[in-house]
């Protein structure tokens, strides 16, 4: 079954921790992203990962940082979270382009 | 960059009237291709339906749409609305980088609501 999981699914933290999220794949995908939605702003790119240790900024990738180690896990980090980084945040993977990208159910960060 | 316009905002409508959701695109590549993608109300964002092929209608669940190049538009269509369209609808545009991977820009969003 073609999936992509999302953990945690809700966090509170306080302004100035650290965050973690986590976001695993089971398709073997090479491309994963971590989008952030917000009301009226739409879904916007903070990073692209092509497979293990490989990398790339996305269009919002200030404040954040990206893990990649295996191929099927994706991890966002936010070191000293601010205030302005509460939001959704999506993980999707993806095959070529022209293909279907696979959504988490997303990650809910109130920073406080 | 690339860019992606949808129709901004919020669209209401009575259920029975047809939908349509505009998009429009810029990229330097010739060879984009387009998606809508369908989010309802506490679930994430799933893919609609998709086209890389000019002047082609492309149809799913209902709703369809026609990748025109000539005008850089991929509207979104539906003959008869119904409640359970109402959910939140993304275009969005992928080209190929230079390094030849993939990337995928969002327009910002079309909330439609449909009311009885």
């Amino acid at each position: 079954d073609m999936k992509v999981t999302q953990m945690p699914r809700y966090l509170i933290k306080r302004m100035g921790e650290n965050v973690l999220l986590e976001c695993g794949q089971d398709m073997s995908h090479e491309t994963m992203y971590w989008y952030r939605q917000d009301p009226g702003l739409g879904l916007q790119l903070i990073y692209i990962s092509y497979d293990v240790d490989s990398n790339s900024e996305g269009d919002i990738p200030k404040g954040y940082r990206v893990s990649r180690k295996k191929r099927e896990h994706f991890s966002l980090i936010l070191d000293s979270a601010k205030t302005n980084q509460t939001s959704v945040y999506f993980c999707a993977s993806g095959a070529d382009s022209g293909n279907t990208l696979y959504f988490g159910e997303g990650s809910r960060l109130i920073v406080v | 960059g690339d860019s992606v316009t949808q129709t901004e905002g919020l669209v209401t409508l009575t259920e029975g009237l047809p939908v349509m959701l505009n998009c429009t695109y810029q990229t330097i590549y010739s060879n984009p291709f387009l998606f809508w993608y369908v989010q309802h109300l506490n679930e994430s964002p799933r893919l609609l339906l998709k086209s890389f092929t000019d002047n082609k209608r492309t149809e799913h669940q209902g709703f369809h749409a026609t990748l025109h190049k000539s005008s850089s538009s991929f509207h979104l269509q539906k003959s008869s609305a119904q409640l359970s369209d109402s959910a939140l609808y993304y275009c969005a545009l992928s080209d190929r980088w230079d390094s030849g991977y993939n990337k995928l820009t969002f327009g910002k969003g079309t909330v439609l609501l449909v009311s009885p």
